[in-house]
């Protein structure tokens, strides 16, 4: 598996307040994205990057902006936290397309009072 | 637009029985189709990925087929065990120049001891 963390593994907040979930990957990796995984919904994708500064809509990107610096890091930020936020967020990375697989992390479970 | 299916949402299977998951995608313009595995509370794990030109993909006990065609795909597990009990989704990739995956919403297989 790819080595991939997120940070923080749980969160709890209030509404209206900013939250930023970071993904953090070893293996240089080109692309990275960010899910979001809810009852009945299954996997929808928020903002992908496909390159350092690279980044693009998903489905669900309203409310949500990324940020990717550097290879390894990639940050989801909920610029003002809603309850419809609250959700469990994945980030996976994809060595090359059509080829590679898509390996995730282990999730980030975001509860939004 | 992309759209995948998974039925059924949920199966519950004695030990030892061979089973199908089937998953169906609306657009055969796709890169590849993955399957993947999900426990409760982690991640996603790649099981198979198979090529647009490819027809299966098997690893031991699991082979999973692609009609690009009729826009299907199946899941073969052999010899069911309760270890196999998770949620198994299927994703593609699209080929449309902006490598994202549209996920199904998973079936949640239990295997009974």
């Amino acid at each position: 598996d790819a080595g991939i963390t997120q940070s923080p593994r749980h969160k709890v907040t209030e509404t209206g307040t900013p939250v930023t979930l970071r993904c953090h990957q070893t293996e240089n990796h080109r692309y990275m994205y960010w899910y979001r995984q809810d009852p009945g919904h299954g996997l929808r994708l928020i903002h992908y990057s496909y390159g350092v500064k690279d980044t693009d809509k998903g489905e669900v990107s309203d409310g949500y902006s990324v940020s990717r610096s550097k290879t390894e890091d990639f940050l989801l930020t909920l610029e003002s936290a809603t309850s419809s936020q609250t959700s469990v967020y994945f980030c996976a990375t994809l060595g090359s397309v059509g080829t590679d697989t898509q390996y995730f992390g282990p999730g980030t479970r975001l509860t939004v009072l | 637009k992309q759209e995948v299916t998974q039925i059924p949402a949920a199966l519950s299977v004695p030990e030892g029985e061979n089973l199908v998951l089937n998953c169906s995608f609306t657009d055969s313009a796709i890169y590849n189709l993955q399957w993947f595995r999900q426990d409760p509370g982690k991640g996603l794990t790649s099981l198979l990925l198979i090529q647009s030109s490819q027809r299966e993909q098997t690893s031991g006990r699991l082979n999973a087929s692609l009609d690009k065609s009729s826009g299907r795909s199946t899941l073969y597990i052999a010899a069911s065990q309760p270890g196999d009990s998770a949620t198994y989704l299927c994703a593609v990739l699209r080929a449309s120049g902006t490598y994202k995956y549209i996920f199904g919403t998973g079936t949640r297989l239990k295997v009974l001891a």
